[in-house]
């Protein structure tokens, strides 16, 4: 079976502070999908990025960037300058081929990010 | 280019009725999966359908099924509901069968009294 593991609950930051939003995963698939979704107040899931297990390569997307590590099990979410529009839950989730040869997400439980000004 | 559209944005239900919430994903996506989010359990998969068939299924009961149509809309519908059946309940569309990507509408809020 697989897990993700978003041990921040919640986190609190000034605006400008960079901030880290951890996320670990467990899944016995050598090929897996790992992304990252925002979730506004308006309750939408907003998709910010998708990995596969085969590429390790870091990525950076303005003041976004993300650190995929297979060997801590980490896909972990850097927001740098933060702002307030920031605020919000950040989901993790992982996607692996299931018994049906489907995938389905399993999400983490999120961490609720709140910038102040 | 239209992004998914879930309707209605709110619903409250007794207990005991039942309820069918719809789904109209992206222009071109055939997959559309469902997801329940509850503060207690998070979120979780229910079902995905693609070409009009359930092709994978989460570990919810059986009041809980859905459908798709040619024309890739799909609904959900929930009989006999329970108070812990309140939720947000969101649709993702896909391009594909394997789910590389997902992009979700901005969910049904059900409330049941």
């Amino acid at each position: 079976a697989q897990k993700v593991t978003q041990a921040q609950t919640e986190i609190s930051v000034v605006e400008k502070e960079d901030v880290t939003l951890d996320c670990v995963y467990e899944t016995r698939d050598t090929t897996y999908y790992l992304f990252w979704y925002k979730q506004p107040p308006s309750g939408e899931l907003v998709f910010l990025i998708r990995r596969n297990s085969f590429d390790e390569q870091n990525e950076i997307s303005g003041r976004y960037s993300w650190n995929f590590q297979k060997s801590t099990s980490s896909f972990n979410f850097t927001i740098t300058a933060s702002q307030v529009v920031d605020s919000a839950v950040y989901f993790c989730a992982l996607s692996v081929l299931g018994d049906t040869g489907r995938r389905a997400l399993t999400f983490g439980s999120g961490t609720r990010l709140q910038v102040q000004p | 280019k239209a992004g998914v559209t879930q309707t209605p944005r709110y619903l409250i239900k007794t207990r005991g009725q039942q309820v069918t919430l719809s789904c109209s994903p992206i222009s071109g996506h055939r997959s559309v999966s469902w997801y329940q989010q509850t503060p207690g359990q998070g979120l979780q998969f229910l079902f995905e359908y693609f070409s009009e068939t359930q092709r994978n299924k989460g570990n919810f009961p059986g009041r809980f099924s859905g459908r798709q149509f040619s024309n890739s809309r799909s609904e959900m519908n929930v009989s006999t509901l329970e108070l812990g059946d309140s939720a947000l309940y969101l649709c993702a569309s896909s391009l594909g069968q394997s789910l590389t990507e997902a992009f979700f509408g901005q969910g049904t809020r059900l409330t049941v009294v």
